[in-house]
């Protein structure tokens, strides 16, 4: 099976603009996992999705938005951005009869 | 709230040394523990789980990994670490009691020294 998918790879923005970042799951995947990296935070828990709906949240301010299609591939949203937005940003799709969680390359999202 | 913490920030070792990597948990139920491994440059990879059975739990590339709940522990072990082994290493948990969210640790950096 192909692994998680994620687009682009890398972004460029500037402050107060938005964004859209995709990742389509492993197929058979219902549940996709969005997480931010960055050094000195770590890994952090955006949100997650499953059959369309979001399941769980981070912590994280309304800016940060997603949702999920029907053929599980989600997007997650970005609005007025800031310096600090910049990171890593990581799909992950979950396999639902074994609870791994597999991850895509991320998004390299960088906002000047 | 549920917490993933892991001793070491940054690890820095020779060739042929073994290695152990700590990680806690801070939260009780039913968990499911995982270790993932980040080299440079690419994206995270299943080193190793445990869902139950015996806690001694063998990965990939000769890592293990030992489930102790009364410690609320799952250290990550290798006997003879290669420079290939020079990676961020990821300890997650997820719990029936948290909605199965993944909590990461904060990682530990390995460098291995040829």
């Amino acid at each position: 099976k192909a692994g998680v998918t994620q687009t682009p790879r890398y972004l460029i923005k500037t402050r107060g603009q938005q964004v859209t970042l995709s990742c389509s799951p492993i197929s058979g995947h219902r549940s996709v996992s969005w997480y931010q990296q960055t050094p000195g935070q770590g890994l952090q828990f955006l949100f997650e999705y499953f059959s369309e709906t979001q399941r769980n949240k981070g912590n994280f301010p309304g800016r940060f938005s997603g949702r999920q299609f029907s053929n599980s591939r989600s997007e997650m949203n970005v609005s007025t951005l800031e310096l600090g937005d910049s990171a890593l940003y990581l799909c992950a799709s979950t396999d639902g009869d074994t609870d791994t969680q597999y991850f895509g390359p991320g998004t390299r999202l960088t906002v000047l | 709230a549920q917490s993933v913490s892991q001793h070491n920030h940054h690890v820095i070792l020779s060739e042929a040394a073994s290695l152990e990597l700590g990680c806690n948990y801070s939260y009780g139920g039913t968990v499911n523990l995982f270790w993932y491994v980040q080299y440079p440059g690419q994206h995270l990879q299943l080193l190793l789980k445990y869902f139950s059975g015996d806690p001694l739990v063998k990965g990939i590339k000769g890592f293990e990994a030992e489930f102790i709940k009364s410690k609320f522990s799952f250290n990550l072990r290798k006997p003879s670490v290669q420079w290939s082994d020079t990676a961020e290493y990821f300890c997650a948990v997820t719990s029936d009691n948290y909605g199965q969210n993944f909590v990461f640790g904060p990682g530990t950096r390995l460098s291995v020294l040829p």
